[in-house]
């Protein structure tokens, strides 16, 4: 079965780039779906990152667009988030997931989650 | 405040059923978008309850449904279990804000 894996740095510095990847096994990311990125900070709500289809297409939050880029790498089946000029405010849980048939938004297969803490 | 509206908690005993509202606007649901909601237990990753605003995936039980009308969403729960108690979201998509996700609500099993 379809399987994620979040995996990168744990701490990352203020003003520096949270860097994310997400590995897939059981499924080809080249086949079809939209490939996202939701985030939780610490007693809060879920919040949608953005989503890329294996094609590059993608779709960003407004609220980070200026900050966000999805990456996907068909030859390693994984697919990559990339958060510039980070703060404290961008303390999560970070999820990868992959949608529905169709939709851009929607997160059907997730997988663990990677806490990412911003700190000096 | 989130721009997908949901109570922030509800409660009901075994075996009743309840309902978790969420109300959005003219440039989410009122304007066709999908619906679907999760299901968060305490320190796990969310799972999906239901897409495409009334469709359960596989393995998840006939006790929950959702509906869509208007600028609203609902989801209910029937026959409720002591292994309901968690955190539910509704999320749809935004014309001008792309995915949203509703703020949230506690449900709490009595």
């Amino acid at each position: 079965q379809v399987q994620l894996q979040e995996s990168g740095p744990g701490l990352v510095k203020p003003s520096e780039t949270l860097s994310l990847t997400c590995a897939v096994s059981g499924y080809s990311i080249s086949s079809d779906y939209y490939w996202g990125w939701i985030r939780q900070p610490p007693g809060k709500g879920l919040e949608w990152i953005g989503s890329i289809y294996h094609s590059g297409s993608t779709y960003y939050n407004p609220s980070l667009k200026s900050r966000v880029t999805i990456s996907v790498d068909t030859s390693k089946n994984h697919f990559s988030l990339k958060l510039s000029s980070v703060t404290a405010a961008d303390t999560a849980v970070y999820y990868c997931a992959r949608g529905t048939h169709g939709s851009v938004v929607s997160a059907e297969v997730w997988g663990k989650g990677t806490t990412v803490t911003v700190s000096s | 405040q989130s721009v997908l509206t949901q109570p922030p908690s509800v409660s009901g005993a075994p075996g009743q059923r309840v309902t978790i509202s969420c109300t959005g606007s003219s440039s989410n649901i009122g304007a066709g978008y999908d619906v679907h909601w999760y299901q968060q237990l305490p320190g796990t990753a969310p799972k999906l309850l239901i897409y495409g605003n009334s469709n359960r995936p596989s393995g998840v039980p006939d006790r929950f449904s959702g509906s869509k009308s208007g600028t609203s969403a609902s989801l209910a729960i029937t026959g409720l279990q002591a292994e309901d108690e968690a955190d539910y979201y509704c999320q749809s998509y935004d014309s001008r804000l792309s995915g949203l996700f509703g703020g949230g609500t506690k449900l709490t099993v009595l």
